[in-house]
């Protein structure tokens, strides 16, 4: 079946880096999404994996193995309005995404 | 980045009304359009497929004739709650495909749905 897995909820310090992990698993692949969905907001898009290697984008940075079914999101300098959740999601064969659940990111001051 | 309006952003109805809520590609045409529902803390779940000019392909457990949804041009997708009951609060969002591209979704900014 098809399934993505990452954390739940991970908490972090202001100013500080945090990672984190998303693992997959798809009838075929065709490229990894992740998402930021600020609570009660529609999620809004971060960036997009389909080769492997680390993409950044100012603070933020996803990094995709297709070998490993493996992708991270990697946020630096952290700040208060980065708290969220971020969602992961991969892409199959069909071209439909599959979801994650979503990880809660928690940052304190 | 191209923009996905979709409204209203929140409604509030009694019990066994109908709530239409449209879903607009502002600034390009959308071939698919895709809705999901969120309840609280959890993930999206999708909830049919539109296709621009044919019936909408709904995922396993949504009833077709409940979730009404008409994709009646390239920027346009609405979706119908029939006869709304109170296990159908919900974040309704919505989400559209740039046409010939199977890359990134824009997603609108959703609706929030209380039947009392």
């Amino acid at each position: 079946g098809q399934n993505i897995d990452q954390p739940t909820e991970m908490t972090a310090t202001e100013g500080a880096i945090v990672q984190i992990n998303c693992t997959y698993q798809t009838s075929g692949f065709n490229g990894l999404f992740w998402y930021q969905q600020h609570a009660g907001e529609a999620p809004t898009f971060l960036s997009y994996n389909v080769l492997d290697g680390l993409e950044e984008k100012g603070r933020f940075s996803s990094f995709l193995s297709r070998s490993k079914g493996y992708s991270y999101l990697l946020l630096k300098e952290l700040q208060m309005k980065d708290s969220a959740s971020y969602l992961c999601a991969a892409m199959d064969s069909n071209y439909q995404l599959i979801w994650g659940a979503g990880t809660k990111l928690i940052i304190k001051p | 980045g191209a923009v996905v309006s979709q409204h209203p952003s929140r409604v509030i109805c009694k019990s066994g009304t109908s709530v239409k809520i449209e879903c607009r590609s502002l600034d390009f045409q959308a071939t698919t359009m895709f809705w999901y529902r969120q309840f609280p803390k959890q993930s999206l779940m999708l909830m049919a497929t539109s296709n621009e000019g044919s019936k909408a392909t709904y995922e396993q457990g949504v009833e077709k004739d409940k979730f009404l949804i008409n994709h009646a041009s390239l920027t346009l997708s609405t979706l119908t709650v029939t006869s709304a009951h109170p296990e159908d609060s919900s974040f309704y969002i919505c989400s559209a495909r740039e046409k010939g591209d199977t890359g990134e979704l824009f997603f609108g900014e959703g609706s929030r749905l209380t039947v009392l």
